[in-house]
């Protein structure tokens, strides 16, 4: 069966920090992966879509940058993080049109 | 530009009721819907979609209708258990892309 795991589960930072945030998938091969930010009290934004290795769709533009070095892996990345940075950080991933998306647990990001 | 809308932020219903859940969406190339449940601090689990082609879809105590003239999608959940309450998030796809785009939420209590 296809797992996805997100690390780390929360994480303080000071502004001006670099980020790195990994997920990796199991189970799958070529997924769709996502990252999607959830603000306080906000719905799910879109953040970096991936269809393949090396390919990166930007929905955002922000302070954020994201890798896929291999087939089941996505890297959320930030050189200087900002306060307006802090959120609830979800991975995920599809399997084409028409199918569902699974997310990861998240990871609580605080930047301080 | 919020694509996809959940005009309620919150919903309260009593166990054993009838619970709701309203979705709004404007791009009409939207051509599959999804719904998913979040409890706090952790990712969104898929509870159901429909694509275009239907008008509605059910598993269990879970059915979805999709309206397309009105570009309305309603999830009703019956009968209501306390272990629904939960925050209710819509999603949507265009056809021939691997994106979902998600409402902000609605936060359902369930009251035993």
């Amino acid at each position: 069966s296809q797992t996805i795991h997100q690390w780390p589960a929360t994480l303080v930072q000071p502004v001006g920090s670099p980020l790195s945030l990994e997920c990796t998938v199991e189970g799958t091969s070529n997924p769709n992966l996502y990252w999607y930010r959830q603000a306080a009290g906000r719905g799910l934004q879109l953040l970096f879509y991936s269809v393949g290795i090396g390919q990166i769709s930007s929905e955002v533009p922000q302070n954020l940058s994201a890798s896929r070095p291999q087939d089941r892996q996505f890297i959320l990345s930030s050189k200087k993080l900002l306060l307006s940075d802090s959120g609830f950080y979800l991975c995920a991933w599809g399997q084409g049109p028409n199918t569902e998306a699974f997310f990861g647990q998240g990871t609580r990001l605080t930047v301080v | 530009d919020q694509q996809v809308k959940q005009n309620s932020p919150s919903l309260s219903v009593q166990e054993g009721r009838i619970s709701i859940l309203n979705c709004d969406y404007t791009n009409s190339m939207f051509d599959y819907f999804l719904w998913y449940k979040k409890y706090p601090a952790e990712g969104p689990t898929f509870l159901i979609s429909i694509s275009s082609i239907k008008d509605k879809n059910e598993d269990g105590r879970f059915t979805v209708f999709l309206n397309k003239s009105a570009k309305h999608l309603s999830l009703h959940i019956v009968p209501s258990q306390p272990g629904d309450s939960a925050v209710y998030f819509c999603a949507a796809s265009a056809q021939g892309t691997y994106k979902y785009i998600f409402g902000t939420g609605t936060r359902l209590k369930v009251l035993a």
